[in-house]
């Protein structure tokens, strides 16, 4: 079964800092999907960004960027230039193609952007 | 708005009820995932649904049960409701090839007292 785990409960960081949120996984499949879920005070999922694991290159969205290293099985999540309304709750997730979709969350770090 | 809708978006009742709480996916989406999420706590999943088919099963107690109907619309039905159920209840749903990517409902906030 995979795991994943993001081992910062609690982060914050000044507006317009960087900050880095961690998240390891552990599994055996060679193909998955890797996501950061935001949720906000409002409670909503929103998906910030994906990598697929095939991938070499780090997805970027606009000031949302990750690290992923497949031999260490670590995918952190860089949010540039911080606002206040990053303030949030983040999910990594792992999903791999064997169960249809399953995905795996973390625990979550709660994240404030503090002015 | 993610195109994933549920109902209703809060829900009060008393211990021993019985409750359902109703999802429709976005347009072509076949898979359907129940989560619970207690509060200041990660997401729990409970269930899946694929094409009216249950795919994969979390950690779901016996009280709650779920149906995915030929519309793909879903039910999650929760049974003899205790304190501890209150939470809130997220549906998502995901189409190929990335059947990973969830998108999620607003959630139903149910509370038990």
């Amino acid at each position: 079964a995979q795991t994943v785990t993001q081992s910062q409960p609690e982060m914050s960081v000044q507006e317009a800092e960087t900050v880095t949120l961690s998240c390891t996984y552990d599994t055996s499949e060679s193909n998955y999907y890797l996501f950061w879920y935001k949720q906000p005070p409002s409670r909503q999922m929103i998906l910030v960004i994906r990598q697929e694991a095939y991938k070499q290159q780090n997805a970027t969205e606009n000031r949302f960027s990750v690290n992923f290293q497949k031999a260490a099985k670590s995918f952190s999540l860089k949010i540039s230039d911080s606002q206040l309304g990053d303030t949030a709750m983040y999910f990594c997730a792992f999903g791999d193609n064997t169960n249809a979709g399953k995905s795996t969350f973390g625990d979550g770090t709660t994240l404030t952007v503090k002015p | 708005d993610s195109g994933v809708t549920q109902t209703p978006k809060h829900l009060i009742t008393a211990t021993g009820q019985r409750v359902t709480l109703r999802c429709s996916p976005r347009s072509g989406d076949l898979s359907v995932y129940w989560y619970q999420q207690s509060l200041d706590q990660g997401l729990q999943f409970l269930i899946q649904y694929y094409n009216g088919e249950e795919r994969a099963k979390g950690n779901i107690l016996e009280r709650f049960s779920a149906q995915q109907f030929p519309d793909l619309h879903s039910e999650l039905n929760l049974s003899s409701l205790e304190l501890g159920d209150s939470a809130l209840y997220f549906c998502a749903s995901s189409a190929p090839p990335l059947y990973n990517e969830q998108f999620f409902g607003p959630g139903t906030r149910l509370t038990v007292l």
